[in-house]
């Protein structure tokens, strides 16, 4: 089983550049996010989506797109990296359990630098 | 807004002695509440959950934790710890409130022999 894969584990960019994170599950989950975590802080949520053609917000979406074209991909495009955006990435999914989110999966975390 | 806080940012035990993590959320409505485990260089991993029922939650590998209602709060306990315990712990709240699951800031527990 594959679970939840992302895409690619690490990336050094230049501000200004673009890039988008990939991020595939194989668990048939209503459920996606993208959280990032830094240091002392845990880890927020950027964007999240309850099901193909939804997205929504979460606590740091600013400098971040989303779409959710199938219930499998979630990428996340940064449109142009800023220093402030050197985090790890984590993508999770969970099934729609009664309304809320279940246990979340989660990938590997992609490792982002930007210079 | 919910919000998860762990008291404690980092705690040192020795092997074989008992621990507790401490959690504290807020939440106007019901919630479904997580700990999550993160060893070195990889992803976060489900320890344990309270949905519902029972508030008394246990791991497979010798932890717990109780939910309490009206302290707002879900402890992660464990008897007796291994050096292979040492990793970051999570705590996470999700609510009725929207689908959004809100992490704690972590604690790292380490372990020494």
């Amino acid at each position: 089983n594959a679970g939840v894969t992302q895409t690619p584990k690490f990336q050094v960019l230049k501000t200004g550049q673009s890039m988008t994170l990939q991020c595939a599950q194989d668990m048939n989950h209503e459920y996606m996010s993208w959280y990032r975590q830094d240091p002392g802080m845990g880890l927020r949520l950027i964007h999240y989506s309850v099901g193909a053609g939804i997205t929504d917000q979460g606590e740091v979406p600013n400098g971040y797109n989303v779409s959710r074209s199938t219930t499998e991909d979630f990428p996340l495009r940064l449109l142009s990296a800023a220093p402030s955006q050197t985090s790890v990435y984590f993508c999770a999914s969970s099934r729609n359990l009664l309304g809320r989110t279940g246990e979340l999966f989660f990938g590997e975390g992609s490792r982002l630098t930007v210079l | 807004a919910q919000s998860v806080t762990q008291l404690d940012s980092q705690v040192p035990v020795f092997e074989e002695a008992p621990v507790e993590l401490r959690c504290n959320y807020s939440s106007s409505v019901s919630v479904y509440l997580f700990w999550y485990v993160q060893y070195p260089n990889q992803g976060l991993q489900l320890l344990l959950k309270y949905l519902s029922g029972s508030t008394l939650v246990e791991s497979i590998n010798g932890f717990e934790a109780e939910f309490n209602k009206s302290q707002t709060s879900f402890h992660l306990r464990k008897p007796s710890v291994h050096i292979s315990d040492t990793a970051e712990y999570f705590c996470a709240v999700s609510d009725t409130g929207g689908f959004k699951t809100i992490f704690g800031a972590g604690t790292r527990l380490f372990v020494k022999a």
